[in-house]
């Protein structure tokens, strides 16, 4: 079965305190991983979308890097405003041409205090 | 500015009743699609459109209804037979099915009364 598994699911640093959120998965065949930002109460922010094992992709503080088993998501020097829930979702390859649709983690919780 | 807008930011639904979520988008994207959100749970898929007039069943679909008349909108309807409606509902959309980034809308939350 298709899975993907996010740790942790809550996270605490303190501004300028780097780290990394993980992003694990089991899936049949990968076509792509999707990174995306939830604010509370509002909808998913895409961030970053990944396709093959060694590729990364930055933007401001955060840098997406893919394995063929997982991807990080390394946050460097965080600010309070990073904090969010942080999602992961893999489309997998399907048969015949049809959806493959996004398996989503349950995301990570950062919480960035000043 | 291009997007997708989802209303009412809040409804409330009572025991019985069908109520209908709005979701447009003015991306020109061929793919719309329902997510449910529950607290601890990751988004669950519950209708996708790739295209107008053409609709297919996702993880969560019983209770649920969509139609796709239009490439702009595609409501869902929560209908009685669900019975634990409660959730935020997120719709999304992308350029066409299963090739590309989703972008996702604001959300409604529903709260059954």
């Amino acid at each position: 079965e298709d899975q993907v598994t996010q740790s942790p699911e809550a996270l605490r640093l303190q501004e300028g305190e780097s780290s990394s959120l993980n992003c694990s998965y089991t899936v049949s065949g990968l076509r792509g991983l999707f990174w995306y930002r939830q604010d509370p109460g509002k909808g998913p922010e895409f961030l970053f979308t990944l396709y093959s094992a060694g590729e990364e992709k930055e933007k401001e503080r955060l840098k997406a890097t893919l394995t063929k088993k997982e991807s990080f998501l390394h946050i460097t020097a965080p600010k309070p405003e990073d904090s969010a829930t942080y999602l992961c979702a893999v489309q997998v390859r399907s048969h015949g041409g049809s959806q493959g649709n996004l398996i989503f983690g349950k995301g990570t919780k950062l919480s960035v205090k000043p | 500015d291009g997007g997708i807008t989802q209303s009412p930011k809040y409804l409330f639904r009572k025991e019985g009743q069908n109520v209908t979520l709005s979701c447009e988008q003015n991306l020109n994207h061929d793919a719309m699609y329902w997510y449910r959100q529950d607290p601890g749970q990751g988004l669950r898929l519950i209708y996708y459109s790739q295209i107008v007039n053409d609709f297919q069943k996702g993880d969560i679909a019983e209770g649920y209804s969509v139609s796709r008349e239009k490439k702009e909108s595609f409501p869902l309807t929560v209908t009685s037979a669900q019975k634990n409606p409660t959730a935020f509902y997120l719709c999304a959309s992308s350029i066409v099915a299963g090739e590309e980034t989703q972008y996702f809308g604001p959300g409604t939350r529903l709260l059954v009364l």
